[in-house]
């Protein structure tokens, strides 16, 4: 089935930059995604890429795809205590297939 | 903030009980997912609702049901609760069932503990 992997932990120091890194392994994923998850809170999607671009930029967040080794990461720029919190990857098919998360990364700033 | 809510925001049952979470859709979304989410992993598909039809469902016991109104609310309910029950149920809602993710709202999720 499906699959979708991440590193469990992240510890960066604020102002610099982060990178989360997935891979999954469905071929036919057409859809990527990045949600943030804060303390208590659910889910907040903060970026996606479809499976034809391998490179994202928004603001602060850049993410990138590599199809051929089904790998995607996500870098956050400038990083600040505020963005703590457990990021999680996601796919999907095309049409009416739900998500599949990773088991998300846990990303701490410290000052 | 997105526009989806979802209560009661904590409960805590007993084995063998029944319970039923409930979720407000965002305006104008027809489409309700619910996932759950154990302590230290991601989130995993239900089922999914749309126009009141369930449309969609992920690898669960039948004991887990749902219910959607004509307001496009729903209803999760579980049925003979099991310790491993216990998890964050998170529901999230969109215009239409096959539309891109980016416009899937998820709510703030029920915190169910099963004792």
């Amino acid at each position: 089935g499906e699959d979708v992997e991440q590193s469990l932990f992240l510890s960066v120091r604020e102002g610099d930059s982060s990178v989360i890194n997935c891979t999954y392994t469905d071929s036919s994923s057409t859809y990527l995604y990045w949600y943030k998850q804060e303390p208590g809170a659910g889910l907040q999607l903060l970026t996606y890429i479809f499976s034809n671009m391998d490179m994202k930029q928004d603001q602060r967040l850049t993410v990138l795809l590599n199809k051929k080794d089904k790998h995607l990461s996500l870098r956050i720029a400038d990083t600040q205590t505020g963005d703590s919190a457990i990021y999680f990857c996601a796919e999907r098919n095309s049409g009416n297939t739900p998500l599949v998360f990773g088991k998300g990364t846990r990303l701490s700033v410290i000052a | 903030e997105t526009g989806v809510t979802q209560s009661p925001t904590h409960l805590i049952k007993t084995r063998g009980q029944q319970v039923t979470l409930r979720c407000s859709s965002q305006s104008g979304h027809n489409t309700v997912s619910w996932y759950q989410q154990a302590l230290g992993q991601g989130p995993q598909f239900i089922f999914q609702y749309y126009r009141e039809e369930e449309n969609g469902r992920g690898n669960f016991p039948p004991r887990f049901s749902g219910l959607q109104f004509p307001n496009y609310s729903s209803e999760l309910n579980v049925n003979a609760l099991e310790l491993d029950d216990s998890a964050l149920y998170l529901c999230a809602s969109s215009p239409e069932p096959t539309g891109h993710q980016e416009t899937q709202y998820f709510g703030p999720g029920t915190r169910l503990l099963v004792l």
